[in-house]
């Protein structure tokens, strides 16, 4: 199946600081991709949807300037947590869709870990 | 609003126990609906995507059907490795939607 990258895999940083992850589509292309943050023995919450090109779709209750996604090609999205603090400490999930071959998959990366101190 | 219930919320299995999970839905006309498997601390894995009612897919000891309103998860003769947790996802046919997810079937399989 398709492959979708995450980097890093686990992250931890002081209360304060901002946290990239990069989500990648390794042999698709992907014009919609996801962000999901998981807490322990839960299923995943959807956060917003990045379309490449333009903005993000936030979920409600997710802080667009706490959240920062950007979407700037075709194989990449990237979620900034900003001034991250103790709660923001979760295990974040995107996915990718692939829309070749005339079905329509979603794919998800590893995950990331983040813990912030 | 497009809805998802997975059952049980957690079954117990010997090896070779052959048993199905459930997935119930509402969707406002289903594009697709969509099975995962998770471990712990890792992303969803994908296993299959059922467009109509009918329609069987199979991947090794796992079987997936679709009706109108369910779907199954066919476990047969499963073993440990088998353990996880299973997704189940709905899209609607409306625009460009995210899937909406259920809240899994942990399953535990006992050697």
């Amino acid at each position: 199946g398709a492959v979708v990258s995450q980097h890093p895999s686990w992250v931890i940083c002081k209360s304060g600081t901002s946290v990239k992850i990069e989500c990648r589509s390794l042999d698709f292309q992907a014009t919609t991709m996801f962000w999901y943050r998981q807490f322990p023995k839960q299923s995943l919450m959807l956060m917003a949807t990045s379309n490449e090109g333009s903005k993000a779709t936030y979920e409600q209750g997710v802080e667009k300037d706490k959240f920062l996604i950007n979407h700037a090609s075709l194989t990449l999205s990237t979620l900034t947590v900003t001034s991250a603090h103790p709660e923001d400490s979760s295990f974040y999930i995107c996915s990718a869709r692939d829309v070749s071959g005339g079905g329509e998959t979603q794919y998800f990366g590893p995950g990331t870990r983040l813990l912030v101190l | 609003e497009d809805q998802v219930t997975q059952s049980p919320e957690a079954l117990r299995l010997q090896e070779g126990e052959s048993s199905s999970l459930n997935c119930s839905y509402t969707v406002s006309g289903l594009r697709g609906l969509f099975w995962y498997r998770q471990d712990p601390g890792k992303g969803p894995e994908f296993l299959f995507t059922l467009y109509s009612a009918g329609e069987e897919k199979e991947k090794e000891r796992l079987k997936a059907t679709l009706t109108k309103k369910e779907s199954f998860l066919h476990i047969t003769a499963p073993k440990p490795e088998d353990s996880a947790t299973y997704l189940c996802a709905v899209q609607a046919r409306s625009g460009n939607t995210p899937l909406v997810f259920g809240k899994g079937t942990r399953l535990s399989v006992i050697a």
